[in-house]
């Protein structure tokens, strides 16, 4: 199984560019994420889509967009690519599992994409 | 990737010693807890989780410990192996806003034969 599939693995952007980072899982999952990993820093989210057609802002949002453009796929742009979104992006999906006492939600992971902005 | 953990705390074992690594998150209204791995340029996995009705859970090798008073928890690794180098993450999710996993920095384990 393919899993969580990103694209591109590597991207080397100039200040002021813009570019979308794609993102697609066929697990048939309803939510989808995207995290960025800093040194030091752990994984912080960007956006989420819960299910197909919505989307919200996680804990960094500024500087990026997001589209889910259907339930299989969710991308991530930056309008206008400055150095301080070097980084390596992680997308990531998963189904919420209702239980006895609320939900459940395990997460799967991208393979990453590493983005440098100079 | 290489460059992602420069800054993480590590912790060194020999092969065939139990690891402990711990994690301490903050907001008292999480109740379900992941602990994932992450092995050099790939992205994290899924290792265990915990909900807060529970002080303790076992898999295979692995042991998570969540103390609820204190808001830590603890991943115990039994036997480790050389496989098991890689960074772990804890990840905390409230019960009813749990499409926001929130991770927490991470430790390396660095293990030596």
């Amino acid at each position: 199984n393919a899993g969580v599939t990103q694209t591109p693995k590597f991207q080397v952007l100039k200040t002021g560019q813009s570019m979308t980072l794609q993102c697609a899982q066929d697990m048939n999952h309803n939510s989808m994420y995207w995290y960025r990993q800093d040194p030091g820093m752990g994984l912080r989210l960007i956006y989420y889509s819960a299910s197909e057609g919505t989307t919200d802002k996680g804990e960094v949002p500024n500087g990026y967009n997001v589209s889910r453009l259907n339930k299989r796929e969710f991308s991530l742009r930056l309008e206008s690519a400055a150095p301080s979104q070097t980084s390596v992006y992680f997308c990531a999906s998963s189904e919420t599992r209702p239980t006895g006492r609320g939900v459940n939600t395990e997460a799967f992971f991208g393979q990453g994409t590493r983005l440098t902005v100079v | 990737g290489e460059s992602v953990g420069l800054h993480l705390p590590t912790l060194s074992v020999q092969e065939g010693d139990n690891s402990i690594i711990n994690c301490a998150y903050s907001n008292s209204a999480s109740d379900y807890f992941i602990w994932y791995k992450q092995e050099s340029g790939k992205g994290p996995q899924f290792i265990i989780d915990i909900r807060s009705n529970m002080d303790k859970r076992q898999g295979q090798r692995v042991t998570v410990l969540l103390n609820k008073t204190v808001k830590h928890l603890s991943l115990q690794i039994a036997a480790t192996q050389p496989g098991d180098s890689a960074v772990y993450f804890c990840a905390e999710g409230a019960r009813y806003n749990t499409d926001k996993l929130i991770f927490g920095t991470g430790t390396r384990l660095q293990v030596f034969p």
